[in-house]
């Protein structure tokens, strides 16, 4: 199995600008996970879904923030606009229910 | 106050040392991971414990739940165990440890 994947590893972008970042978790977990990790405030749960279904998206900062399921193979979490202050490593993990979770390499996503 | 609290924030040992990082945490949960991030960024699941302990290799994890405290023990340490390790639990949230950045000197 590749394992989680995500994309795009890095990005920069300008403050204002639309990011979206995309995660295909293992085939057949049915649990995904979106994080961000940041140096102040180290690792958070954004969002995690299951059966497609969003069950927790306490920790998703505000509503720039969005995320989506829209099938067992792919997720997206969207950023609109961007500002600086979202610069942060976001990576995704799957799991099989509230099993062991495996996560992606991580997008690095860099706002200027 | 942090939900979770580990201990120690950084720990040198020397390579063949045993190696504890202690975890303890205020809330309910339902599962304690125990995370590994190596200097590159990516991320390992090491355990995910509900009660008692598990073993993986040289490493072993414990848990407390009476006590709401884990452990991650590393027997022969090595160098490229060095990295930062994360204790998390989950249950109605989700919470983390600020980690524990562990360096092996051979």
């Amino acid at each position: 199995d590749a394992g989680v994947i995500q994309s795009p590893r890095h990005e920069v972008t300008e403050m204002g600008q639309e990011v979206t970042l995309r995660c295909k978790p293992i085939s057949g977990h049915n649990s995904l996970f979106w994080y961000r990790q940041t140096m102040m405030r180290g690792l958070e749960l954004l969002i995690y879904f299951n059966n497609n279904v969003p069950i927790d998206d306490s920790g998703m900062p505000e509503d720039r923030f969005s995320a989506k399921m829209p099938n067992a193979s792919f997720s997206t979490l969207k950023i609109q606009p961007s500002e600086p202050r979202d610069s942060a490593v976001y990576f995704c993990a799957s799991s099989l229910d509230v099993g062991e979770q495996y996560f992606g390499p991580g997008t690095r996503l860099t706002v200027t | 106050k942090n939900e979770v609290e580990q201990s120690p924030q950084n720990l040198t040992a020397q390579e063949g040392e045993f190696i504890t990082i202690n975890c303890s945490y205020s809330v309910g949960i339902s599962a304690l991971h125990w995370l590994q991030q190596h200097p590159g960024g990516g991320i390992v699941s090491l355990f995910m414990l509900s009660s008692g302990k598990k073993k993986h290799g040289r490493l072993i994890a414990t848990i407390n739940i009476q006590e709401k405290h884990s452990s991650l023990h590393i027997t022969a340490s090595h160098p490229r165990d060095s990295a930062v390790y994360i204790c998390a639990v989950g249950g109605n949230q989700f919470y983390f440890g600020t980690g524990t950045s562990l360096t092996v000197i051979p």
